[in-house]
């Protein structure tokens, strides 16, 4: 695609609710990040692919936390068990290698009451 | 562990004044220093890379400047469309991909 697109853009839910958030890279694009936003702060990397591949999920705050690619395109994230202290923006990022400049989408602000 | 600090935490200029913004970063050998801008509800946006210590990238009123331990980057007689959070971020060298963000500076250019 043109751009880098995350769906939904905002997401309410209820404590202990599963939430999946997708992102959907440019098409050519090799390498996906996913990243925490808080106001006012830089994004936190969580996890990143090279493909379908997940080299690194040291980001990611805990085991209710993980991530997919499986066809080495759209990813999706999924927390489980949601908690208050999971809100934030939620921001994918694309490359086209490793060590280009990324891509940012739009985000998903999950809110979890 | 990889540290990036930004400063001033945000910074007001009347349009035209000229000014630098700081990025300060600790990394076990540098692969790259991204700046990216970030406007209100938006992704950031990729400005410039730098790979080397003395490298210079220049973009329109933006000129990036890049030392062992800090980058700068310098803005020329900005414009209130200037005004945004621009955000640094270091990648490091070694096996991992992540990147470190720093908090970002907030810059408001007034007319």
């Amino acid at each position: 695609g043109a751009g880098v697109s995350q769906s939904p853009r905002y997401k309410v839910t209820k404590r202990g609710q599963d939430v999946t958030l997708r992102c959907d890279p440019i098409s050519s694009h090799a390498t996906l990040y996913w990243y925490q936003q808080a106001l006012g702060q830089g994004p936190e990397f969580l996890t990143y692919f090279n493909y379908e591949a997940q080299p690194d999920k040291s980001g990611l705050p805990s085991d209710r936390f993980s991530a997919e690619r499986p066809e080495g395109s759209i990813s999706t994230l999924t927390i489980q068990r949601t908690e208050q202290r999971d809100s934030a923006m939620y921001r994918c990022a694309s490359s086209l290698g490793a060590f280009n400049e990324q891509f940012f989408g739009p985000g998903t602000r999950l809110t979890v009451l | 562990e990889d540290q990036v600090t930004q400063s001033p935490e945000a910074l007001r200029l009347q349009e035209g004044e000229s000014s630098s913004l700081n990025c300060s970063y600790t990394v076990s050998g540098l692969r790259g220093l991204f700046w990216y801008r970030q406007d209100p509800g938006k992704g950031p946006e990729f400005l410039f890379t730098l790979y080397s210590a003395g490298e210079e990238k220049e973009k329109e009123r933006l000129k990036a400047t890049l030392t062992k331990k800090e980058s700068f980057l310098h803005i020329t007689a900005p414009k209130p469309e200037d005004s945004a959070t621009y955000l640094c971020a270091v990648q490091a060298g070694g096996s991992g991909q992540n990147f470190v963000f720093g908090p970002g500076t907030r810059l408001s250019v007034l007319p």
